[in-house]
């Protein structure tokens, strides 16, 4: 199973502040993977990162609030834009492997005061 | 749209009790469904993945199981211990929803020990 490191785990941020999230994993992966989970809710996917070209953003979420790069095939960082206290979620990212199991890293959890 | 719902939200049992965690889902055109477990303010852990093809997987103490006509999933816990408080969630992939996973709210579960 593939080794995902999330960084930062957890953060406080103020309002108007914009923060990055990196995500490393330990072999190259085709597929990576942004989700939020807010507050006593489950997971919903922001977007599909890929590699070389612009990710791939699902219905509610813009380029413009969550900017994604994904440089090569093991790492991606996900930045939270003009922050409100509405965006405190944990943030996962996660990678396909096989093209069957999901795995995920280990969360930051973000507070936005 | 899929939608997944999980029954029940929570769950305490004493140790060493046998339990069943539910999984429904309303369109069963699916891919495969995932099983994993979160720890509180963590990311996720994948248990166990069944493809549509499938009827069941096991792993040590888990027994997942699928019945795609229907629309349910079940995850079996044999002998449950403390360490197995979580909330476990599962997600369907669907066939022609591409990368997405629609996740279910969850089940938090608490064994006394």
């Amino acid at each position: 199973s593939a080794v995902i490191s999330q960084k930062p785990s957890r953060d406080i941020c103020q309002r108007g502040t914009s923060l990055t999230i990196q995500c490393q994993v330990d072999s190259q992966v085709t597929m990576m993977f942004w989700y939020r989970q807010q507050p006593g809710q489950s997971l919903t996917l922001i977007a599909t990162a890929n590699q070389g070209s612009e990710a791939t953003y699902e219905s509610g979420f813009v380029i413009d609030k969550f900017p994604i790069s994904r440089p090569n095939l093991t790492f991606s960082t996900l930045t939270v834009s003009n922050m409100s206290p509405e965006d405190s979620s944990i943030y996962l990212c996660s990678v396909r492997q096989n093209n069957e199991k999901l795995f995920f890293g280990s969360g930051t959890q973000l507070s936005v005061l | 749209k899929q939608e997944v719902t999980q029954i029940p939200a929570a769950l305490s049992v004493p140790e060493g009790e046998n339990l069943v965690l539910n999984c429904s889902f309303t369109d069963s055109a699916i891919y495969n469904l995932q099983w994993f477990r979160q720890d509180p303010g963590k990311g996720l852990t994948s248990l166990l993945l069944i493809q549509s093809s499938q009827r069941e997987q096991t792993s040590g103490r888990l027994n997942a199981s699928l019945d795609k006509s229907s629309g349910r999933s079940t995850l079996y816990i044999a002998a449950s211990q403390p360490g197995d408080s979580a909330t476990y969630l599962c997600a369907v992939r669907n066939n022609n929803a591409g990368n997405m996973l629609t996740f279910g709210g969850g089940t938090r579960l608490m064994v006394k020990p």
